[in-house]
């Protein structure tokens, strides 16, 4: 176990709604990453937040949003959601903004989009 | 931009031999270098990583990785291999300066299986 929790664990939806996925972060932990893992993308890097910041943006679409609150804990909210934003969303913390910091991974909410 | 390859999509390796599942890097700068294992309907666990210093690392569960700056390579190691070792195993890079240096990109992945 991480460390890192993750809720809900699946999630089952329809085209065009929207859904907010959770994330806190290991205790002490200031940055939060977020990663889609898909069959046909594999692991990308969608954002990052330090201490409530947004740090860095990867391959996140314009209906994808995220922050982080002042307890530390994110939300990635995605909407519009089509058949291809089904995959596993994965959340990371790291103690720090540093470049050698370790990312310690959530067990991943499934999103399905029916 | 970097990027990583894992040319093994499934490394099959008998239960106490040794076992290697490779990875090749392609970054501007020095990099970073991590290793992650993911099991059935779990999240990634991290392994060991490559900052600087030793170009042999020790990780989790007996596994170590050997960094070759020449050859762009973090190939992930373990001695005698376990049944329990069979699992999703991704290699990773992350840039020490630079734009992006904060996004770790990673391999597509080789999946080990270990034959009793």
């Amino acid at each position: 176990d991480s460390g890192v929790t993750q809720t809900p664990k699946h999630l089952i939806t329809a085209t065009g709604q929207r859904v907010t996925l959770r994330c806190s972060p290991r205790s002490g932990d200031l940055s939060v990453y977020w990663y889609q893992q898909s069959l046909d993308q594999g692991l990308q890097f969608l954002i990052q937040y330090y201490n409530g910041e947004e740090r860095a943006k990867g391959n996140i679409l314009e209906r994808f949003s995220a922050q982080q609150f002042p307890d530390l804990h994110s939300e990635l909210n995605l909407s519009s959601l089509e058949l291809g934003d089904s995959a596993l969303y994965f959340c990371a913390s790291s103690s720090r903004d540093r470049v050698f910091d370790t990312q310690y991974f959530g067990p991943g909410t499934r999103l399905t989009v029916l | 931009a970097q990027s990583v390859a894992q040319p093994e999509d499934q490394v099959n390796v008998a239960e106490g031999n040794p076992l290697t599942v490779k990875c090749t890097y392609s970054v501007s700068g020095n990099p970073y270098l991590f290793w992650y294992v993911q099991y059935p309907n779990r999240g990634l666990q991290f392994l060991l990583k490559y900052i600087t210093g030793d170009n042999l690392v020790k990780g989790s569960y007996g596994f170590e990785a050997e960094f070759n700056k020449s050859q762009t390579s973090f190939h992930l190691k373990k001695p005698s291999a376990l049944v329990s070792d069979s699992a999703l195993y991704f290699c990773a890079v992350r840039r020490v300066e630079g734009t992006g240096r904060r996004a770790l990109t990673f391999g597509s992945g080789t999946r080990l299986q270990v034959q009793p």
